[in-house]
């Protein structure tokens, strides 16, 4: 079935630093991609939807400046957390809708973020 | 707008005992019904899904259908096991083709 590649899996950074999260569609080709945060004990809340070539649609109350995506090609987006502190620290996923037809959803594996 | 509910957890059952996580939704017209599963530390998995009433998705011994009369798409198992402990997500897709998420029940198995 379809795959969703979503890298890495967790990582740890400092304070001020900037973190980047890939996510790939592995056997498809994928317009749109979407970018989830979880925290814990909770739903997922949807940020950014990330379309192929064009600027990503930010969900209210989040901050593109922080939060930037880029969908550069059919196979991949990318979400990078700049000048991370403590309160952006939690789980990111990403899942990427078919070329081929609106449904379902495929979802990478996420990626824990913490930052000290 | 549409929206997801979904039973409150954390639900504890011993195992191999009979399993239903209720989820009923409103929505306009008639949206896909999705099940997600996602086990400690991993992203989120379909579980099963129905896209129009009546219809009955399965897979891994769990059921959930969709009924239209009662907007609703209860998951169920007949025997769960040590391993279906998980957070099980109940979704739809509305008319954009976005996921509006019910909040998650936590479900643990006890052996």
């Amino acid at each position: 079935g379809a795959v969703v590649s979503q890298h890495p899996s967790w990582v740890i950074c400092k304070s001020g630093t900037s973190v980047k999260i890939e996510c790939r569609s592995l056997d498809f080709q994928a317009t749109t991609m979407f970018w989830y945060r979880q925290f814990p004990k909770q739903s997922l809340m949807l940020m950014a939807t990330s379309n192929e070539g064009s600027k990503a649609t930010y969900e209210q109350g989040v901050e593109k400046d922080k939060f930037l995506i880029n969908h550069a090609s059919l196979t991949l987006s990318t979400l990078t957390v700049t000048s991370a502190h403590p309160e952006d620290s939690s789980f990111y996923i990403c899942s990427a809708r078919d070329l081929q037809g609106g449904e379902p959803l495929h979802f990478g594996n996420g990626t824990r973020l913490t930052v000290t | 707008g549409d929206s997801v509910t979904q039973m409150e957890g954390p639900v504890t059952l011993s195992e191999e005992a009979f399993l239903t996580i209720n989820c009923t939704y409103t929505a306009t017209g008639y949206p896909s019904l999705f099940w997600y599963v996602q086990y400690p530390g991993e992203g989120l998995q379909l579980l099963l899904k129905a896209t129009k009433a009546d219809d009955k998705g399965s897979n891994k011994g769990f059921e959930a259908t969709y009924r239209k009369e009662t907007t609703s798409f209860h998951l169920e198992k007949g025997s769960v096991q040590v391993s279906d402990s998980a957070v099980y997500f109940c979704a739809l897709v509305d008319s954009n083709y976005q996921l509006i998420w019910g909040a998650g029940t936590k479900l643990i198995i006890k052996p």
